[in-house]
């Protein structure tokens, strides 16, 4: 099964620049999460979608971050203008929706690493 | 509010020994806690989880206890290895309407494995 794909895996630019995110998650999963890892901590849920609408962005800062899934699949992560403290590791994870019990795995992928310079 | 914290940020392990990580939560009203690995460049890997029900939940080679009088979760490794260096996060999820799950995760511990 193929996991979660993401790209780019690395990105540099420069402060005041805007750069996009991009990921594919798992066939099937319909919930989709992109998570912020300040290096040294633990990810930060940023925004997490079900199909194509938004279920939680609380704490996505929506003066510069935006997010898309526009048709329940793909979706990507924008920043514009980007700003020295948004360099992290950018995580999209996906699963599937939780049935009658248990809960449901969330799988992640490799990260986007964004340096804002 | 909610949160989740490691009490050692680094743990040093010889090879064969078992290991133990440590977790402090504060959030009671967690469904799951959960333990995650992430190596150097990928993320998080689940490893094991335990419903807030449970005290100890066993799978291939780890064991999570969860006390939650003092509100401590622990992640055991067994005969530790050179593949399981990485960093392990403990995390706790609530269960939310309609199959949404949130996870808040902690800092995280870097386990080393010495040959």
């Amino acid at each position: 099964e193929a996991g979660v794909a993401q790209s780019p895996r690395y990105k540099i630019i420069e402060k005041r620049q805007s750069v996009a995110f991009w990921c594919n998650p798992i066939s099937g999963h319909a919930t989709l999460y992109w998570y912020q890892q300040i290096l040294g901590q633990g990810p930060k849920l940023l925004i997490q979608f079900q199909n194509n609408g938004v279920v939680d962005d609380s704490q996505l800062p929506k003066d510069r971050f935006s997010a898309e899934r526009l048709k329940g699949v793909d979706s990507t992560l924008k920043i514009q203008p980007a700003k020295l403290e948004d360099s992290a590791v950018y995580l999209c994870a996906s699963s599937l929706v939780r049935g009658s019990g248990g809960a449901h795995e969330q799988f992640f992928g490799p990260g986007t690493r964004l340096t804002v310079l | 509010g909610e949160s989740v914290g490691l009490h050692l940020p680094t743990l040093s392990v010889q090879e064969g020994d078992n290991s133990i990580i440590n977790c402090a939560y504060s959030n009671s009203a967690s469904d799951y806690f959960i333990w995650y690995k992430q190596e150097s460049g990928k993320g998080p890997q689940f490893i094991i989880d335990i419903r807030s029900n449970m005290d100890k939940r066993q799978g291939q080679r780890v064991t999570v206890l969860l006390n939650k009088t003092v509100k401590h979760l622990s992640l055991q490794i067994a005969a530790t290895q050179p593949g399981d260096s990485a960093v392990y996060f403990c995390a706790e999820k609530k269960v939310r309407d309609f199959g949404n799950e949130k996870l808040t995760f902690g800092t995280g511990t870097r386990l080393t494995i010495i040959p």
